[in-house]
């Protein structure tokens, strides 16, 4: 079945960067864009971005420009998500999701990753 | 960016009727998305385009709308379904979530 396997929590210290993984597996992982998602504490969804493995496209919410860097390795069926400059409002659990091609949803999600901006 | 608007919260008693909305500020065709987050979980994937249940769940869950206007609608609601909702469309970039409905027992 289609697994999403990320990388575990990360306790970083502010205008440190952070870089996260998740691994498919279960599906071609080229075939399929990878998106991820920002959950704030308590708080609802943010898109940050996609990234298309087979090319490397990327397509990208404006807010996170700059914050975001995505990145993928085909060797391996991994996607990466490298955040910088963090700050406390960076604090937050951050989702990969696989989206489906034909009605571009996201069909599959990692567990997550928790990620605390703190000196 | 399309904004999605969703009660904050709804009371339910089970074995209930109950419909979550989900209003856009803009047309989204059909590309709205529903999904459950129980504590602690990741995001899982309910109806697709509007009215299409995922494979693997629960017939009691089904969805409806077009253009602006959303509901999904849980019959008869279970224990299990306690949790939150939330809507998502992919019409345009960037994609935006719903705030989210927090469905509680009365």
């Amino acid at each position: 079945q289609v697994k999403l396997l990320q990388s575990g929590a990360a306790l970083v210290k502010p205008g440190a960067s952070v870089k996260m993984s998740c691994k498919a597996s279960g599906y071609t992982f080229t075939d399929y864009w990878v998106s991820w998602v920002k959950q704030s504490h308590g708080k609802s969804l943010e898109w940050i971005g996609e990234i298309y493995p087979n090319s490397g496209a990327t397509n990208f919410n404006e807010k996170f420009k700059g914050k975001a860097t995505l990145t993928v390795d085909k060797s391996t069926s991994t996607a990466y998500m490298e955040l910088s400059r963090l700050t406390s409002e960076d604090s937050a659990i951050y989702y990969c999701t696989r989206k489906e091609e034909w009605a571009y949803v996201m069909d599959a999600w990692g567990q997550g990753a928790s990620v605390t901006v703190s000196s | 960016d399309t904004v999605l608007t969703q009660s904050p919260a709804l009371a339910v008693s089970l074995g209930q009727r109950v419909t979550i909305s989900c209003r856009a500020s803009k047309s989204v065709s059909t590309y709205m998305h529903w999904y459950q987050q129980k504590s602690g979980q990741q995001p899982k994937l309910l109806i697709y385009s509007a009215s299409n249940l995922e494979s693997g769940v629960p017939s009691r869950f089904s969805g409806s709308g077009s253009g602006t206007d959303f509901t999904l609608t849980i019959d008869p609601v279970e224990a299990d379904d306690i949790a939150n909702y939330y809507c998502q469309q992919s019409n345009e970039l960037p994609y935006t979530f719903g705030a989210g409905t927090k469905l509680e027992l009365k």
